[in-house]
């Protein structure tokens, strides 16, 4: 159980292109699902949080109206890079949580965004 | 700031030998998440610890929280090539709504053969 997909796995882009990134939890509702970025050989860098039916939470830092996300339904959200660029060349992970479980978070298996 | 602070950073050893990862922090959690990654993959939840002083054990890992449930460890026995990977600690604090987790730098662990 417990299982989350991201889709696509990789995806390359011209400068200027946007790009959304799926987030599916496959065998339970997820309240929340969280939105990571993470560079090569660091930890997880937190984007935005969200809820179902709500808006996102942004950390600070992180541009809203560059990354946009919805959460349409307790087993989907999506992340739109909107005008990218090659600084936003990363690897893009998200992370669902099922109700009150003790806060585990399960991980999709990450987006490689290449921006050319 | 880090609010988990996690060490080492590195660690390259031969199988066969033991090592553990440390996870500190000056704040309490309401339970506290270790997970392994490889690379180009998600990470994989390996255990979570609720309760101040839980001991768990994973095969050949073993996972302490620390009695203030400010700090953990993860204890490997025996190192394979195939405990290799970045391992992170993450923790939630009590009260987060949002179940938001707090995650360490990460620990990357090389083992040889």
């Amino acid at each position: 159980g417990a299982v989350v997909s991201q889709h696509p796995s990789r995806v390359i882009c011209k400068s200027g292109t946007s790009v959304k990134i799926e987030c599916r939890s496959l065998d339970f509702q997820a309240t929340t699902m969280f939105w990571y970025r993470q560079f090569p050989k660091q930890s997880l860098m937190l984007m935005a949080t969200s809820n179902e039916g709500s808006k996102a939470t942004y950390e600070q830092g992180v541009e809203k109206d560059k990354f946009l996300i919805n959460h349409a339904s307790l087993t989907l959200s999506t992340l739109t890079v909107t005008s990218a660029h090659p600084e936003d060349s990363s690897f893009y992970i998200c992370s669902a949580r099922e109700h009150d479980i003790n806060n585990e978070q399960f991980f999709g298996p990450g987006t490689r965004l290449t921006v050319l | 700031t880090q609010l988990l602070e996690q060490s080492p950073q590195f660690l390259s050893i031969q199988e066969g030998e033991n090592l553990t990862v440390y996870c500190n922090s000056s704040s309490v959690f309401s339970s506290l998440q270790w997970y392994r990654q490889e690379p180009g993959e998600g990470p994989v939840l390996l255990v979570t610890v609720v309760t101040g002083g839980e001991v768990k054990k994973l095969k050949r890992l073993t996972f302490q929280f620390g009695d203030a449930r400010k700090d953990s460890s993860l204890h490997i026995t025996a190192a394979q090539p195939g405990d290799t990977g970045l391992y992170l600690c993450a923790g939630a604090q009590r009260g987060s709504t949002l179940g938001r987790l707090y995650f360490g730098r990460g620990t990357q662990l090389t083992v040889w053969p």
